[in-house]
């Protein structure tokens, strides 16, 4: 896999259930970043890791969003008791940089959350 | 934290040579200039980078004027595979998020 993956695509819950978004970053890269994108508009951050500490979570909406990457690779990003305004497609991202986040990141597909 | 305005929308036609300009009037003095382009269904895509005078790759062109207050991408004969949208990105110099703020993009639509 030459690519970052995201997995799944497509997750239907309903609302009040948890789920779990898994992104699996480009070999070797050190930053991984999470996206939030509501139809329409732009991605917004929402966390950036390097490697496994978790740098910056300021974009995160609420105590209801969790994310992490315990072996500086894969990383999930977890939403509990899901609600209708967390419908969207999150974008996982990683990057080659260390520290400097201007630096050029890789996109997944996204996985599309619709909360019913 | 650097602020962007880009054209909420853009035409052309297929063959022409097409400009977006993005103001960022607060551009701190070690911020980079970065071009994403998204197409739908899909995660966003880098294009080009740069932080002063003029940036050229083998997909567009960066213009920077001096006080960097503003830059135009340029993208040569476009096609129609060139629909899609474009984001302006400035910042990141500083780690952290500060440079990652996407905003709403300009949706360029190309025409046969």
């Amino acid at each position: 896999g030459a690519g970052v993956s995201q997995s799944p695509r497509y997750k239907v819950a309903k609302r009040g259930q948890d789920v779990a978004l898994r992104c699996d970053p480009i070999s070797g890269h050190v930053s991984l970043f999470w996206y939030q994108q509501a139809l329409g508009q732009g991605p917004e951050f929402l966390t950036y890791f390097q490697n496994e500490a978790q740098l910056d979570k300021s974009g995160l909406p609420s105590d209801r969003f969790f994310a992490e990457r315990p072996e500086g690779s894969v990383s999930t990003l977890k939403i509990q008791r899901t609600q209708q305004e967390d419908s969207a497609v999150y974008l996982c991202a990683s990057s080659a940089a260390r520290g400097e986040t201007y630096n050029e990141q890789f996109f997944g597909p996204g996985t599309r959350l619709t909360v019913l | 934290l650097a602020k962007t305005t880009q054209p909420i929308s853009m035409d052309s036609y297929e063959g022409q040579e097409v400009n977006i300009t993005c103001s960022h009037n607060n551009i701190a003095t070690n911020d980079y200039i970065t071009w994403y382009q998204q197409f739908p269904s899909q995660g966003p895509r880098f294009i080009i980078q740069g932080y002063k005078t003029k940036v050229t790759n083998e997909v567009a062109s960066l213009f920077i004027p001096a006080d960097r207050k503003s830059s135009t991408l340029s993208l040569p004969r476009v096609s129609l595979s060139d629909t899609a949208v474009y984001y302006c990105l400035v910042g990141g110099s500083g780690g952290g998020a500060d440079g990652l703020t996407f905003g709403k993009g300009t949706h360029l639509i190309i025409q046969p």
